[in-house]
């Protein structure tokens, strides 16, 4: 079955660039069915949905967001990667890449899940 | 709306029923059939347990149900087990730029 697994620096000093990639196994990227998605989840928090990529390239970020977030697929890798630029304290979190399942072209729900990656921003 | 509501704790006996709420708007839960539910243990990633209001993914036990009645949807577990202490996250659809809100979020205990 389809597993994800992100990777990346789990320590980024404020006002650089936090990079993670989440790397798909058990299945394609490119099936054309899913859409493929970042979420985090502040320690001790709720979930945040941060965007989604299909595996044209084309994206959808949360608007709130939005200025800082660059979401990218390499499908010859089988791999998508999430950039948030200009980090502070608060985008300490946990961070999740998913498997976003649609209906009619909308997101509908996430699964699976990766195991999750804490970044924490710090100097 | 930044967030979907669900109430911060609800608890039951081992074998009692308990329901999750889950409170939106017409522009979200009350307006789409894509709400889905997912399962936190600590230290865990969240599992998808149902998804388009009532239908559960291969492999998740029949005792989660979920339901909707105009802007509020539910998660029921019945048969209530030590191992289904964990946090519940609901999650919609939205017609606003937002596309995809969660909820607050609600801490199952088993008592």
């Amino acid at each position: 079955q389809v597993q994800l697994q992100e990777s990346g620096p789990g320590l980024v000093k404020p006002s650089q660039t936090l990079s993670l990639t989440c790397t798909v196994s058990g299945g394609s990227i490119s099936s054309g069915d899913y859409y493929w998605g970042w979420i985090r989840q502040h320690p001790g928090k709720g979930l945040e949905w941060i965007g989604y990529i299909f595996d044209s390239g084309s994206t959808y970020y949360n608007p709130s967001l939005k200025s800082r977030v660059t979401i990218s697929v390499n499908t010859s890798k089988n791999h998508f990667s999430l950039k948030l630029s200009s980090v502070t304290a608060a985008d300490t979190a946990v961070y999740y890449c998913a498997r976003v399942g649609t209906q009619i072209g909308d997101p509908n729900w996430f699964d699976p899940w990766g195991q999750g990656i804490l970044v924490t921003v710090s100097s | 709306q930044s967030a979907l509501t669900q109430p911060a704790s609800v608890s039951g006996s081992p074998g009692q029923s308990i329901t999750i709420s889950c409170t939106g708007t017409s522009s979200d839960v009350g307006g789409y059939d894509f709400v889905s539910w997912y399962q936190q243990h600590p230290g865990k990633a969240p599992k998808l347990i149902i998804y388009e209001v009532s239908n559960r993914p291969s492999g998740v036990s029949n005792r989660f149900s979920g339901s909707k009645s105009g802007n509020t949807a539910s998660l029921s577990i019945s048969g209530l087990q030590a191992e289904d202490e964990a946090d519940y996250y609901c999650s919609s659809y939205t017609s606003s730029s937002t596309l995809l809100l969660f909820g607050t979020g609600t801490k199952v205990t088993v008592l």
